[in-house]
């Protein structure tokens, strides 16, 4: 079955500019994370979604950032002046359930370049 | 600050012998590892994990081991093959709040024939 899609795949955008990435889990999947990676470090958390509420947003690193998941689906993930150090591969993960034994399953992340 | 650590940015293995990928974590809390493998432009693909509760999981090639005292633990891949070049992260997580992994910075195998 197909796997976790993330839209657009690269995205480059100026300083102080808005971007929407968008995240398309697994059919089924009711948990849907939200991570960043940036350069030479591993993911680091930014955000879970249990259905349609954010259960943990404690990751995201100011207000500039906010996502949605308005269907329990799909989810976006919104940041407001943009700046250089937002720079980094946003990957979005999906499991089937709550617990830490449900595997996260990521898509391919979206590279996102602020210059 | 970082809590689950790989020490070795990378590593170079002759195909068909061992490969040993350490991890080290600081959380007393986190009972659930998992190592997850990742390939150029693609997202992490999970591995194998291993809870709190045991020392050691096998999945074929693959086994990980854990020392809880030494808050340690390595991921074995025997024999090694070129297809398994790719950068592996070590993640950790406390099972009790369930969902937020935290990784390493991850190890860069290569494969060499």
């Amino acid at each position: 079955g197909a796997g976790v899609s993330q839209t657009p795949s690269n995205k480059v955008t100026e300083k102080g500019k808005y971007v929407e990435l968008r995240c398309d889990p697994i059919s089924g999947h009711t948990a849907l994370y939200w991570y960043r990676q940036s350069l030479g470090q591993g993911p680091e958390f930014l955000i879970y979604f249990q259905g349609t509420g954010a259960a943990d947003d404690s990751g995201l690193p100011n207000d500039r950032f906010f996502a949605v998941r308005p269907e329990g689906s799909v989810s976006t993930l919104k940041i407001q002046r943009t700046e250089r150090g937002d720079s980094a591969v946003y990957l979005c993960a999906s499991s089937h359930g709550l617990a830490a034994t449900d595997t996260q399953y990521f898509g391919p992340g979206t590279r996102l370049t602020v210059l | 600050d970082q809590q689950v650590k790989q020490n070795s940015p990378s590593l170079s293995v002759q195909e068909g012998r061992i490969s040993i990928l350490n991890c080290d974590y600081t959380n007393s809390m986190f009972d659930y590892f998992l190592w997850y493998k990742k390939y150029p432009a693609e997202g992490p693909t999970f591995l194998i994990s291993i809870s709190s509760i045991k020392d050691k999981n096998e999945d074929g090639r693959f086994t990980v081991f854990l020392n809880k005292s030494a808050k340690h633990l390595s991921l074995h891949i025997v024999p090694s093959q070129p297809g398994d070049s790719a950068v592996y992260f070590c993640a950790a997580t406390d099972s009790n709040s369930g969902y937020a992994l935290n990784f390493g910075k991850g190890t860069s195998l290569l494969v060499t024939p």
